[in-house]
This record gives C-alpha cells, sequence and structure tokens, in this order.
C-alpha cells in the first residue's frame, strides 16, 4: 500500500514568514513529486514539481526532494494571507507513471 | 490555453440511480485521469486514459467505469449510486514534459450529492 502522510495542520504562520510544509512517502521507487494548493471549495492547483534530490525554487517556493529520506518539503517565502490554503503533496511512482497518490494535506494559515 | 473543463459542476441524485460525469483535457493534452475527493479518504485515483485506453485503474468498486473518446475527452459513469459516492469528482490532464515527468492540471470538479 503506497502512502503519503502530511501533518494535517492547522500549521498558522505570520505574514512575512517561511512556511514549511512537509510529506513522506513510503514507496521507494517514486520518482515523481508535486505539491498542488487547494483553496476551499476549489479545485487543486499545481504550484510545484520536482524529480531529483535537491532543491528546485520558483518564486517565493522551493521544493526539497531527499530519496533516500523518502522526504518532500515545500517552503513558502514571505508568506502572504493569499496562501492560506490546504496544500497537497502527491507523488507518482516508476517511470511514465499517471497515478499520483495524494496526502490529505497540510491546512495553511497565514496570519496578517 | 483554455484548462480543463468539467459538466455538469453540481448533480444531486438518488441512491440507485446512475450518473455520467464529463471532461475535456487542456488541448493537445491526451491523458486525462479521474480521482475522487471526500474529506474523509482525501483525493483517490480511479482511473487513468491515454488514446481511449484504460491504463491505469484505482481501487473502487465495478461500478466505477469510464471511457475516452478520440478527441480525448472523457466521462466516467457511476452506477447504482450510493450515498457514499458524495464527493467531488476531479478530472485531470496530463502532458509529457521534460525529463518524462507528467504533470496534471485539475479541472473545477463535479459535486455529487447523492441523497
Amino acid at each position: 500500500q503506497k502512502e503519503v502522510e502530511q501533518n494535517s495542520g492547522p500549521l498558522s504562520v505570520p505574514e512575512g514568514a517561511i512556511a514549511s510544509l512537509n510529506c513522506t512517502y513510503s514507496d521507494r521507487v517514486s520518482q515523481s513529486f508535486f505539491w498542488y494548493r487547494q483553496y476551499s471549495g476549489k479545485s487543486p492547483e499545481l504550484i510545484m514539481s520536482i524529480y531529483s534530490n535537491g532543491d528546485k525554487e520558483d518564486g517565493r517556493f522551493t521544493a526539497q526532494l531527499n530519496k533516500a529520506s523518502q522526504y518532500v518539503s515545500l517552503l513558502i517565502r514571505d508568506s502572504q494571507p493569499s496562501d492560506s490554503a490546504t496544500y497537497l503533496c502527491a507523488v507518482a511512482s516508476g517511470a511514465g507513471s499517471y497515478q499520483l497518490t495524494f496526502g490529505k494535506g497540510t491546512k495553511l494559515s497565514v496570519i496578517p | 490555453k483554455a484548462g480543463v473543463t468539467q459538466t455538469p459542476r453540481y448533480l444531486i441524485k438518488t441512491r440507485g440511480q446512475q450518473v455520467t460525469l464529463s471532461c475535456s483535457p487542456i488541448s493537445g493534452h491526451r491523458s486525462v485521469s479521474w480521482y475522487q475527493q471526500t474529506p474523509g479518504q482525501g483525493l483517490q485515483f480511479l482511473f487513468e486514459y491515454f488514446s481511449e485506453t484504460q491504463r491505469n485503474k484505482g481501487n473502487f468498486p465495478g461500478r466505477f467505469s469510464g471511457r475516452q473518446f478520440s478527441n480525448s475527452r472523457s466521462e466516467m459513469n457511476v452506477s447504482t449510486l450510493e450515498l457514499g459516492d458524495s464527493a467531488l469528482y476531479l478530472c485531470a490532464s496530463s502532458h509529457l514534459t521534460s525529463g518524462a515527468s507528467y504533470e496534471q492540471y485539475f479541472g473545477p470538479g463535479t459535486r455529487l450529492t447523492v441523497t
């Protein structure tokens, strides 16, 4: 059974701070990792993808991957109230797999 | 480029009925995946279609089925509806990105309520 674990939160950070979201996965052959943001009542929106060990930066977002530890994280710098949402970690196993396994999500609240 | 579209957006059905949901992927995307989202179970994979062929199937009963047409549009069908089928049904379309990795983009979803 492939599992993706996230802390459900809520995670509260003050505006301007760094929010750190974490995710662990059980399937060692996982090769593709994604972070989605989901606002209440809306569908998930892809914000980051990462495939190799290390860091990947895109604007205020940095994804970090450590395959040896089966760990992926998302850092949000200069957090804004508009970042308040649920963040979903998703993992695809095997080359060319379209089947994503999702964590239950971490609810982030950015306090003005 | 237009995003993924899903119709209808909201549905109310009665137990025992069947329902068909429709999804049009982003232009040029040939893979369509379906997911079910509930508060208790989160997002769960239903199935994935590519070039009219089902390539992957999640752990759902046979009441859940789907198909894909030659224009990549997809439909999913749920027969003999149960109360537990009440959920947000999400369609995602994918294309091959560099490095043979697939990013999935979700549509707005269909909110199904079974009474």
